[in-house]
C-alpha cells in the first residue's frame, strides 16, 4: 500500500535533547513538507523540499532541521534551540511541486517533559 | 499577514440535516482551495478541491467558491455521527505554501 509512515508515533524529550522524526514516502513525490499543529491552531509550515537535496524554510522554522537525501525520506530534526517543542508534527507529500493536495502520514506527537 | 479565518465551534447539527461550514481567506491572489477532514487525534485528509468559482458536488459533499467575496464553504448534506471532526479549510497562497485555517469542529447527534 502506498503511503506516507511517521515514526515514532509518540515520543517524550528532556529539555535539552535533540530529536528526530521520521518520515517516508512511497507514493514517488516530488514534494514533502513538515507542519506543526498545536492545540486550537491551524497548521503551520516547517519546512518543505520540492526536489532531492533542495529544501526551504516555512513559517516557523527556527529550532528545526530537515535533510532530503533521497525521494522518499524527509526527516525533521528538533534541536533544543526549539523553546517550545510540545506539539504534534505531521509529514505531508504532494504529486506536483506547486501546492495541491497533500497527503499525511500519522503524525508524531511529542511531548518535552 | 494571510489568513484563512474559520469559526472554531463547535457546530452542532441533528442527524440527516446539511451540515454548513465557512472560510474566509484575505489573499486576493490564492486559486486553489481545500478542505481536510481531522478526527481527533488522527491526521488532517482531503476531502474536497475547488478551483474556480461555484459549486462542486462530491457525493454528499459541496464545495463553494465566491472569489470576489473571497468566501469558501463546504456543506454536508444527510450529515451522520461519522463526519463528526475537525474541518479545515486552506487556500492556496503562493510560493508553495497552503495556508490553514484553525478548524470547525462539527458535532452530528443522533
Amino acid at each position: 500500500d502506498g503511503g506516507i509512515t511517521q515514526s515514532p508515533k509518540y515520543l517524550f524529550r528532556k529539555e535539552g535533547q535533540n530529536v528526530t522524526l521520521s518520515c517516508e514516502q512511497n507514493l514517488n513525490h516530488d514534494a514533502m513538507y513538515w507542519y506543526r499543529q498545536d492545540p486550537g491552531q491551524g497548521l503551520r509550515l516547517i519546512y518543505y523540499s520540492q526536489i532531492v537535496n533542495d529544501f526551504q524554510k516555512g513559517d516557523i522554522a527556527e529550532g528545526y532541521s530537515v535533510s532530503r537525501e533521497k525521494k522518499e525520506s524527509f526527516p525533521l530534526t528538533v534541536t533544543s534551540a526549539q523553546k517550545n517543542p510540545t506539539a504534534f508534527y505531521l509529514c505531508a507529500s504532494s504529486r506536483d511541486r506547486e501546492v495541491g493536495e497533500l497527503f499525511f502520514g500519522e503524525g508524531s506527537r511529542l511531548t518535552v517533559l | 499577514q494571510k489568513e484563512v479565518e474559520q469559526n472554531s465551534g463547535p457546530l452542532s447539527v441533528p442527524e440527516g440535516a446539511i451540515a454548513s461550514l465557512n472560510c474566509t481567506y484575505s489573499d486576493r491572489v490564492s486559486q486553489s482551495f481545500f478542505w481536510y477532514r481531522q478526527y481527533s487525534g488522527k491526521s488532517p485528509e482531503l476531502i474536497m478541491s475547488i478551483y474556480s468559482n461555484g459549486d462542486k458536488e462530491d457525493g454528499r459533499f459541496t464545495a463553494q467558491l465566491n472569489k470576489a467575496s473571497q468566501y469558501v464553504s463546504l456543506l454536508i448534506r444527510d450529515s451522520q455521527p461519522s463526519d463528526s471532526a475537525t474541518y479545515l479549510c486552506a487556500s492556496s497562497g503562493g510560493y508553495n505554501k497552503l495556508i490553514f485555517g484553525a478548524g470547525t469542529r462539527l458535532a452530528v447527534h443522533p
